[in-house]
This record gives structure tokens, sequence and C-alpha cells, in this order.
């Protein structure tokens, strides 16, 4: 079945010990997603790809960062994770067809925990 | 700035009774589109519902449907025959219908089904 795929879905990092988390599809959607869950809040974007066009969030965090080497990988580093950076991580896809109203469809999310 | 609200935290209701969640939301502009999105506990997040701005009809999807008034800009979320499987965390999410598909979510209502 066509999916979006978050690996791993568990990670433990240590203060400061740079982080990569990673997703993948099989949707060949054209538009990814990095979202930032905290425990009991909304999810938060961080940022977003449109096609290789990466889209920042005014607030993210400089300490956020994020690669897509091709359509279906995202990256999502976390240069120097704080204890305030641990949450779920969710990513999502969407096909961008201009205004049609297309749906973001998300992954199973990584949670992170630093210590 | 776009801003939605969800004014229930939690929510119970009886298997096979009738549950409504609140949303309201905040926005200047004329077109948009609307969605609640399900979170079921360690589960991926999944869309329920969506509507657009422009319709006067509202959305239904078998048991689930939504009272969308725009000029009260509130757009709830009515769940007919509740069922154990519905026991999850609700998100109504806004998305501006032009630019980036950008989703600003709620802070979710977490529905507890009683059997």
């Amino acid at each position: 079945d066509a999916m979006v795929i978050q690996n791993p879905r568990y990670q433990v990092t240590q203060f400061g010990k740079p982080v990569t988390l990673s997703c993948s599809q099989t949707l060949n959607h054209n538009v990814m997603y990095w979202y930032q869950q905290k425990s009991s809040q909304a999810p938060k974007l961080l940022f977003h790809y449109y096609d290789k066009d990466f889209n920042n969030e005014a607030d993210t965090p400089d300490n956020f960062q994020s690669r897509r080497p091709n359509t279906s990988f995202c990256f999502l580093d976390i240069r120097s994770p704080g204890l305030g950076d641990a949450a779920m991580y969710l990513c999502a896809t969407s096909r961008d067809i201009g205004r049609a109203l297309t749906e973001q469809y998300f992954g199973p999310g990584t949670r992170l925990t630093v210590t | 700035a776009q801003t939605v609200t969800q004014s229930q935290p939690e929510m119970s209701v009886q298997e096979a009774e009738t549950v409504t969640l609140s949303c309201t939301y905040d926005t200047s502009e004329s077109d948009y589109y609307l969605f609640w999105y399900k979170q079921p506990p360690s589960r991926q997040m999944i869309l329920v519902i969506r509507q657009e701005a422009y319709k006067q009809q509202n959305a239904t999807e078998n048991r689930f449907s939504v009272n969308f008034q725009k000029a009260a800009k509130s757009f709830s979320l009515k769940i007919s025959d509740s069922q154990l499987g519905d026991a999850a965390m609700y998100f109504c999410a806004y998305r501006y219908s032009q630019g980036a598909q950008k989703l600003v979510f709620g802070q979710g209502t977490r529905l507890t089904i009683n059997p």
C-alpha cells in the first residue's frame, strides 16, 4: 500500500548530539512537510518542500534543518537538540494541483526523547 | 494570521450516541478549506472530513458530518452512532486555498467512547 513511512518510530538522543529523522513516501507527492507536535499540543509546521523548493516557517529555530534528496525522501536534522525539542515529529505529504482541495497524508511520527 | 480554536479539551460519549465537537477559526480570507483530522493513540493522523469555504452545503462522510457556519467562523463535527474505534484526538485544521498548503491546527479534543 502506498504510504508515508517514518523511521525510526522512537529516537533517543543526548542533549546537543545531532540527530536525523527520516521520512519516505510511495505516493509520489510533490509536497512534503515536517510538523512538530509536543505533548497534548497541536502539530506545528516547521517547514515544507514544494518539489525541490524549501519553505521555512518564520518561527522555526535555526537548529532545525531539512533535506530532500529526491521526491521520495525527506530528512529532518536537529543540529543540537535541547530538552525542549523532545516531541513527536510528523511527516506529511500532499499533491499540489493548484487550487484543488487535496489532503495531507501523515506518517506515524517519530517520538524524539532528549536526555 | 489564521488561528483555530477548539474549546473542548476532552469530550466523552456513550457508544451509539451522538457527539459534537466544536471548532472556531479566525481569518480575513474568503476562500479557504477546513478539515477534521483524527489521531488515534499511537497511530497516524487521518483525514475525517473536509469542507470548502465556498460551498454552503455541509460535508458528510458516513457517520461524520459538519456544521459549517461561515459568517460565525464555526466548523463543528458531529459523530453519529459513536463507535469504540472513534476514540481519538480530533484536530480541526484550516488551510488557505492558495499558495502553500499550510495547515493550521486547533489544540485538539480528546474523545472518549464509553461502552
